[in-house]
Order: structure tokens, then C-alpha cells, then sequence
């Protein structure tokens, strides 16, 4: 079985500040990691997927994540936070195998504050 | 190209009506997939289609629940007859079987249903 817990329901940083957004994993099996972001009343959007490659990440407006094995974490940051940022981020690990199910975590909510 | 296309986008109904929610994948996707999203929660599977057929409905209430994608192509999801629990948003996404995109979904809108 495959589970995610993201730490901290919600996280508010200042415009500029460094963003850190976490995510753990389990996973019985070799795992496909995701980030996806969620603006309101819309679906959700791919930030970046790790799939066996590189351990470092990069994604779309900034973003970028880091595979830690050992640590069963692939942690969000972003230098330097922006208004535009404030979203809901999620976090998701499926199987390897083709075309395979997201299992998320609860999700975190980004407050930018001026 | 066109994204994945879901209607309606809200819905509001009384318990024990019955709700129908549709989904178009984008063109050539083979799979398709059905999320509910509970306010607070991230989405949870309640269907997998490749093509025409069911790879996963493990976590569909099938007394209440169901879906079809004939043809392989677009789906409808319904609940019939509604619970208040059932109020959530329904997320469609679909993905490639193979090629660069495969471990890829791509989400609709979603439909937000509320049910009083």
C-alpha cells in the first residue's frame, strides 16, 4: 500500500521568503513522486514528477523538489515566495507501472502575506 | 489541445435525488480516471478506466455509485440516490497509456456537487 503525509495543513510565509512544503511517503514498492497545485475552483495542475532520474527536480514557476530516499521525503521549495503562489499544493506517489492511480496526501495551503 | 473537459461545473441537489457528471479525456487518452475530493482532503480514486474497462473500482460505493465509459472515450459518473457525505468536488483526469506522458494525469475543472 502506498500512503502520503504532508506536515502542516497550512503554511504562510512572507513575499520573497523561502517556501518549504513537506512531504513523506510510504511505499512498499519503487515510487513515482508528485507535486500538484490547486488554485481555487479550478483542477489541479503538475508542478514536477520525479521518476527514477535525476533526485533533483525542477518544475514549472520556481518550483522544485528533492528525492531523499533514506529520508522517504520529497519536500517542496521555492526561493523566493510570490503573491501568485498562494494556492493549495499536493502531494502524490503512484506506482511505477504504466498508467497507475495518484494516491494524495491531505494538502497544504500556501498563504503569501505582503 | 484542448484540456480535459467536465460538466456541469456546480450542482446542488437534495438527499435521495440522483446527480449524473460527465467527463471528456483528452484526444488519444486511454486512461481515465475518477477522483472525489472532499473539502479539506486531498482526492481520493473512486474509478480507473482503460479504454472501455474497469481497472480499479475498489473504492467506488457500488451500492450508490456508478460509471461508465462506452466507447472508450467519454465517461459519466452518478449517484443515485444522494447522501449528504457525497457532497465533494468529482475531479476527471485522463492519461496516455505510454510515451513521455504516461505517468502524467491531466485534471478537469472538477464538478462541485452539494447535497442538502
Amino acid at each position: 500500500a502506498q500512503s502520503v503525509t504532508q506536515l502542516g495543513s497550512h503554511v504562510s510565509v512572507s513575499e520573497g521568503a523561502l517556501v518549504l512544503l513537506r512531504c513523506n511517503y510510504s511505499s512498499s514498492v519503487p515510487p513515482y513522486l508528485f507535486w500538484y497545485v490547486q488554485y481555487p475552483n479550478q483542477g489541479l495542475q503538475l508542478l514536477l514528477k520525479y521518476t527514477s532520474a535525476a533526485t533533483l527536480v525542477k518544475g514549472i514557476n520556481g518550483f522544485e523538489a528533492e528525492f531523499k530516499k533514506s529520508e522517504t521525503s520529497f519536500h517542496l521549495t521555492k526561493p523566493s515566495a510570490h503573491m501568485s503562489d498562494a494556492a493549495e499544493y499536493f502531494c502524490a506517489v503512484s506506482k511505477i507501472q504504466g498508467a497507475q492511480k495518484l494516491v494524495f496526501g491531505q494538502g497544504t495551503r500556501l498563504t503569501i502575506n505582503p | 489541445e484542448a484540456g480535459v473537459a467536465q460538466s456541469p461545473r456546480y450542482k446542488i441537489i437534495e438527499k435521495r435525488q440522483s446527480v449524473a457528471f460527465w467527463c471528456n479525456p483528452i484526444s488519444g487518452h486511454a486512461t481515465l480516471y475518477w477522483y472525489q475530493q472532499i473539502l479539506g482532503q486531498g482526492p481520493k480514486l473512486l474509478i480507473q478506466f482503460q479504454n472501455n474497462g474497469v481497472v480499479d473500482d475498489s473504492q467506488l460505493p457500488k451500492d450508490r455509485f456508478s460509471a461508465e465509459r462506452l466507447k472508450g472515450v467519454d465517461s459519466t459518473l452518478k449517484i443515485q440516490p444522494a447522501k449528504l457525505e457525497d457532497s465533494a468536488v468529482y475531479l476527471c483526469a485522463s492519461s496516455p497509456i505510454r510515451g513521455q506522458g504516461a505517468h502524467e494525469q491531466f485534471f478537469g475543472p472538477g464538478t462541485r456537487l452539494t447535497v442538502l
